[in-house]
């Protein structure tokens, strides 16, 4: 089955600073790469998605990479603040109708006022 | 439009209790994953349901759990005689009938203690 490993498991920032969480998975046939933010006693807010056919994707302070070649897709958070604060997730999996995502274990990300 | 919704936030049962996890999909929603997750750890998948349909279970122990989604009403995931360690939280999920079915959207999680 499929084997996603996130790092860093902690990331620690000062506000305005970037960070970056990157994830590799081993199914090539992986297809569907969603990130999703975990505040605490609330459940995961997926915030950025993409999917093979294209390399990168932006929203606003978020971006997320993908490189299928070497297995691997990156969160980029540019300009943090606070509030950004957060547990976050990277999943991976076989796009299509039965999506069984497997999900890395996430980065705890604390940025500084 | 309400996003996924999950009741009970908390709950609590002494060993050997039977504890009722329940689900309401997003509007347009017809498929729903549960998932638990303990402190600190990644998000570990349990089933995949749709209507009246059990699609996956490899996720879900064999004994003392199961999960339903009747024709009417929630989705419902049910631990019977529960022990220590089925503390954690749970979560489930929903995805579109039609379009990005692969696309899932959270719920608040039920935290369930085994005292």
């Amino acid at each position: 089955g499929e084997n996603v490993e996130q790092h860093p498991s902690t990331l620690s920032v000062q506000e305005g600073d970037s960070a970056v969480i990157k994830c590799t998975y081993s199914d090539s046939a992986s297809n569907y790469f969603p990130w999703y933010k975990q505040e605490l006693g609330k459940g995961p807010q997926l915030i950025i998605d993409i999917r093979s056919n294209v390399g990168e994707k932006k929203d606003q302070r978020i971006a997320v990479t993908l490189n299928k070649t070497a297995k691997h897709f990156s969160l980029h958070i540019t300009e943090t603040q606070p509030e950004d604060s957060a547990v976050y997730f990277c999943a991976t999996g076989p796009s299509g109708g039965s999506y069984i995502p497997t999900f890395g274990r996430g980065t705890s990300l604390i940025v500084h006022p | 439009n309400a996003g996924v919704m999950q009741n009970p936030r908390h709950l609590v049962r002494r060993r050997g209790q039977e504890a009722r996890l329940r689900c309401s999909p997003m509007k347009g929603h017809s498929h729903v994953y549960w998932y638990r997750q303990l402190p600190e750890e990644g998000l570990k998948f349990m089933v995949y349901l749709q209507k009246e349909n059990i699609i996956d279970e490899s996720g879900m122990p064999k004994e003392r759990f199961s999960a339903e989604f009747p024709k009417e009403g929630p989705s419902i995931l049910r631990i019977q005689q529960v022990v220590r360690g089925d503390s954690a939280a749970y979560f489930c999920a929903s995805s579109p009938e039609t379009g990005q079915l692969d696309t899932q959207y959270f719920g608040p999680g039920t935290r369930l203690t085994v005292l």
